[in-house]
């Protein structure tokens, strides 16, 4: 099965910061990478797919880089809105979707 | 517009078998390019995939969990139902169905809401 590991774990930050969460895959799955946030006592939501596209409607301070086994979600000038749980997804094994462990993002 | 919608007991003891529903609208399963599929979360804890079902009837089994679990769907109904058997404590969670498009990238794009499950005695 493939591994995905997130750091942080979590995160301390102010509004509009800038600040960056990293995934990597314990083997290459290109750019089957996947972001979601997940604010507390809600459901997941898709902020980022194919390591770097983003999905329709997600404000364009947040993007994606990466492919192979090294990933990173960046969002630039924090909102209050943004402080969230954030997980990375693989999708390159139909065999086993994996999740990231999250990362908590905190004001600070 | 696509919506998704699990139910199911709220409260089942261990040993049982947890059957969830996930009743779902604005879109067909009938095709192989999209699938249903099941994740859950204990609390406060991370997210956990479980399965999924494609419209041609292929699934998909988290490989740790693919002894206790079975993923059907009813077309007619417009719905999917997750059966995790012999169930413990720390199947406590919630659990969400999601939505999978499948295009050139593999994505759950909408998700339900979740329902909140407790393993107790």
């Amino acid at each position: 099965d493939i591994q995905m590991t997130q750091s942080p774990s979590s995160l301390s930050a102010s509004v509009g910061d800038r600040v960056t969460i990293t995934c990597r895959a314990s083997q290459s799955i290109s750019r089957n990478l996947n972001w979601y946030q997940q604010q507390p006592g809600k459901a997941p939501s898709l902020l980022i797919y194919g390591a770097s596209i983003l999905q329709s409607g997600v404000p364009s301070r947040f993007s994606g880089s990466g492919s192979g086994t090294d990933f990173t979600l960046t969002i630039n000038s924090l909102q209050p809105e943004d402080f969230a749980t954030y997980y990375c997804q693989q999708s390159y094994s139909s065999i086993m979707y994996t999740f990231g462990q999250g990362t908590k993002l905190e004001i600070k | 517009q696509i919506t998704l919608k699990e139910s199911g007991p709220t409260l089942v003891k261990p040993t049982q078998t947890l059957t969830l529903t996930c009743a779902f609208s604005g879109f067909s399963h009938s095709t192989n390019a999209v699938a249903v599929g099941w994740i859950r979360q204990p609390p406060g804890k991370a997210l956990e995939w479980l399965a999924h079902i494609y419209g041609n009837d292929d699934k998909y089994y988290s490989t740790s969990l693919k002894s206790r679990l079975t993923i059907t769907k009813d077309t007619s109904q417009n719905q999917v139902v997750l059966t995790l058997a012999n169930v413990d404590p720390v199947d406590t969670g919630t659990y969400y169905c999601a939505h999978l498009q499948s295009s050139k990238y593999y994505t759950y794009d909408y998700w339900g809401q979740g329902t909140l499950v407790t393993v107790s005695s």
